[in-house]
């Protein structure tokens, strides 16, 4: 069956400029992730979704970041006036329901700002 | 504050050789994640436990709740095996480890 996929892949953008980056979590998962991975790091929590409600966004950086989930499927992860500082792997997993700790991962989004 | 610490950062082995990667955590888990992050890769879960020890092929996982402590094993290497695994524990939040660089040479 599919997994969790993500789009872009990959994405660069000049600083200053808005992203939007995508998960298509696997269908019928209540729970939905987003991780930032910096280069040799482990990947660090940003915020979480059950269903369509965001539960959890202590781990967004700033108010330049923004998730959705409108239908409590698809989200999108929205990124203002980016800059150096957010080039990461944007990391999107999502999980069964809250009885089952799994977290099946994207592949991920590799941002570059220039 | 590293609420997940892993050990060695990098680690290099021969073909076959019998490698061991430790995780020891801080906080209050429902689960242990071990999971693995080719180069350019998405990251795929390896396992999940609770308790006691699970084996899938070459890879073995124990955890010692009392310990807070978990480790990773891999028997008769390969060069395959190379890449990054990550200890994960769930509990309030999901806290990953910075990674275990793993390199088998041929």
């Amino acid at each position: 069956g599919a997994g969790v996929s993500q789009s872009p892949r990959y994405k660069v953008a000049k600083r200053g400029q808005d992203v939007a980056l995508r998960c298509d979590p696997i269908s019928g998962h209540v729970s939905l992730f987003w991780y930032q991975q910096a280069l040799g790091q482990g990947p660090e929590f940003l915020t979480y979704f059950q269903n369509e409600a965001q539960l959890d966004k202590s781990g967004l950086p700033s108010d330049r970041f923004f998730a959705e989930r409108p239908e409590g499927s698809v989200s999108t992860l929205k990124i203002q006036r980016t800059q150096q500082e957010d080039s990461a792997v944007y990391l999107c997993a999502s999980r069964p329901n809250n009885r089952d700790s799994r977290q099946f991962f994207g592949p991920g989004t590799r941002l570059t700002v220039l | 504050k590293n609420e997940v610490e892993q050990s060695p950062q990098n680690l290099t082995a021969q073909e076959g050789e019998f490698i061991t990667i430790n995780c020891s955590y801080s906080v209050g888990i429902s689960a242990l994640h071990w999971l693995q992050q080719h180069p350019g890769g998405g990251i795929v879960s390896l396992f999940m436990l609770s308790s006691g020890k699970k084996k899938h092929g070459r890879l073995i996982a124990t955890i010692n709740i009392q310990e807070k402590h978990s480790s990773l094993h891999i028997t008769a290497s390969h060069p395959r095996d190379s890449a990054v695994y990550i200890c994960a524990v769930s509990g309030n939040q999901f806290y990953f480890g910075t990674g275990t660089s793993l390199t088998v040479i041929p």
